[in-house]
């Protein structure tokens, strides 16, 4: 079974750009995070998607980030304009159904410049 | 609210012997609690999980956590580190509070000396 698949793995733009991460979840699994961890902070919750539609979005810093599940398959999420506070790994995770069956992917490290 | 308190931000111990990550929580509920590692380079990796089911919850590579109500831990313990445990750990709590949303400690840093 494939994992969590996220692309890219790192990212280095300037400060005013956009950047799109990408995350393609386990094959079947209706449920996909996404968290991030800011340097020197604790890990935390971004959105939750079901299938495509977005359950919590509660976690969302701002309206520069915008998270899309087309079709309820892979997820993107987009930050534009990208800040220098944005830098961070940004990790994916999908789950069949619950909270016990997560799987995250490696993450994607972005440094904004 | 929830949250998780990791004790100690780094840990240092020599190869072969005992490993002890602390792990406080506080959550208004019957939370479930979780244990994660991060080694250099890779991805967030499961190594145990507690569900209200046993209070000893045996993980992967030979770690296992307590979870005890009384005191509101789940200390992660090892008997014998081996240096390709050298990673970040990070304690997880999840309750119906946080709408079962996972929220982190800070982690801890576990260094093995040769």
């Amino acid at each position: 079974e494939a994992g969590v698949t996220q692309f890219p793995s790192h990212s280095v733009i300037e400060k005013g750009q956009t950047v799109t991460l990408r995350c393609d979840p386990i094959s079947g699994h209706d449920n996909l995070y996404w968290y991030r961890r800011v340097m020197g902070k604790e890990i935390k919750f971004l959105l939750h998607f079901v299938k495509e539609s977005k359950q919590d979005e509660s976690g969302m810093p701002n309206n520069r980030f915008l998270a899309e599940r087309t079709g309820g398959t892979y997820s993107t999420l987009k930050v534009q304009p990208a800040e220098l506070e944005d830098s961070g790994v940004y990790f994916c995770a999908s789950s069949p159904g619950d909270v016990y069956g997560y799987t995250f992917g490696s993450g994607t490290r972005l440094t904004v410049v | 609210a929830q949250s998780v308190t990791q004790l100690d931000s780094h840990v240092s111990v020599s190869e072969g012997t005992p490993v002890l990550l602390r792990c406080n929580y506080s959550s208004s509920y019957s939370p479930s609690l979780f244990w994660y590692v991060q080694h250099p380079n890779k991805g967030l990796q499961l190594l145990l999980k507690y569900t209200s089911a046993a209070t000893l919850v045996k993980g992967i590579n030979g770690f296992e956590a307590e979870f005890k109500k009384s005191e509101t831990s789940f200390h992660l313990t090892k008997p014998s580190a081996h240096m390709s445990d050298a990673a970040e750990y990070f304690c997880v709590v999840s309750d119906q509070d946080s709408n079962y949303q996972l929220i982190w400690g800070a982690g801890t840093k576990l260094i093995i000396k040769p």
